[in-house]
């Protein structure tokens, strides 16, 4: 099983800032079969990116992704208050795995 | 407007069953594979089971295999989750969820989800 590690476990930054968050792999992740979520309380999962760097349809551009094999980054350019949120990593190159999620809060 | 609703959540006794529902609307339902996730607040999210746009193949984690069935009903768009010898473990909010590609052989990326439905395994 592929373990999906997210780091940090809590991101503490202000409105306008940037956020970058990590997902490694304990595998390589084939074909870049990475996505990306969000979740806010009491929501379901959004998607966000798949395919490591692809945005979902209606996910603003200032929300990216890139990464290969094993590492993997989730970049938001300029965090809008909407943003505060967890965000959950996924690989379905073998099998499905999540990360465990990074908060990300305001500072 | 694409949506998925689940049911069927409630307090069962471990050992017990219950069966999940998810009614699907708003888009071709027969040409795409679903899936049930569940999230717990100590194990994050859990991939459950996987079913085939057409239901000929499913897939399993090692977690729910031999105790969970998920079958699909293309004439009534809905997904089905079937939890036999339920155990604590299984406590969660599952998530009936849309897999991105239709009609493809295997699984990739969840495009859409439902709002949820509580399992609750307790004695």
């Amino acid at each position: 099983e592929i373990v999906l590690t997210q780091s940090p476990g809590t991101l503490s930054l202000s409105p306008g800032e940037r956020a970058t968050l990590s997902c490694r792999a304990s595998q390589s992740v084939s074909s870049s079969f990475l996505a990306w979520y969000q979740q806010k309380p009491g929501q379901a999962p959004r998607l966000l990116i798949y395919a490591a760097s692809s945005r979902a349809t209606g996910i603003p551009d200032r929300f990216s992704g890139s990464g290969s094999g094993t590492d993997f980054t989730l970049t938001i350019s300029r965090l809008e208050p909407e943003d505060f949120a967890v965000y959950y990593c996924q690989q379905y190159g073998s099998s499905q795995t999540f990360g465990q999620g990074t908060k990300v809060e305001i500072k | 407007h694409v949506q998925l609703v689940e049911s069927g959540g409630g307090v069962v006794q471990p050992g017990g069953s219950l069966r999940l529902s998810c009614a699907a609307s708003g888009f071709t339902f027969s040409s795409y594979g679903m899936h049930w996730v569940r999230q717990t607040p100590d194990k994050g999210l859990e991939w459950v089971a996987f079913i085939r746009y057409d239901g000929s193949n499913k897939y399993y984690a090692d977690s729910v295999k031999g105790r969970f069935t998920i079958s699909r009903d293309n004439s009534k768009n809905t997904l089905n989750l079937q939890m036999n010898s339920l155990r604590t473990e299984d406590t969660a909010v599952y998530y009936c969820a849309k897999d991105a590609a239709a009609a493809t052989l295997t699984y990739y990326y969840m495009d859409v989800w439902g709002k949820g439905t509580t399992v609750t395994v307790s004695s």
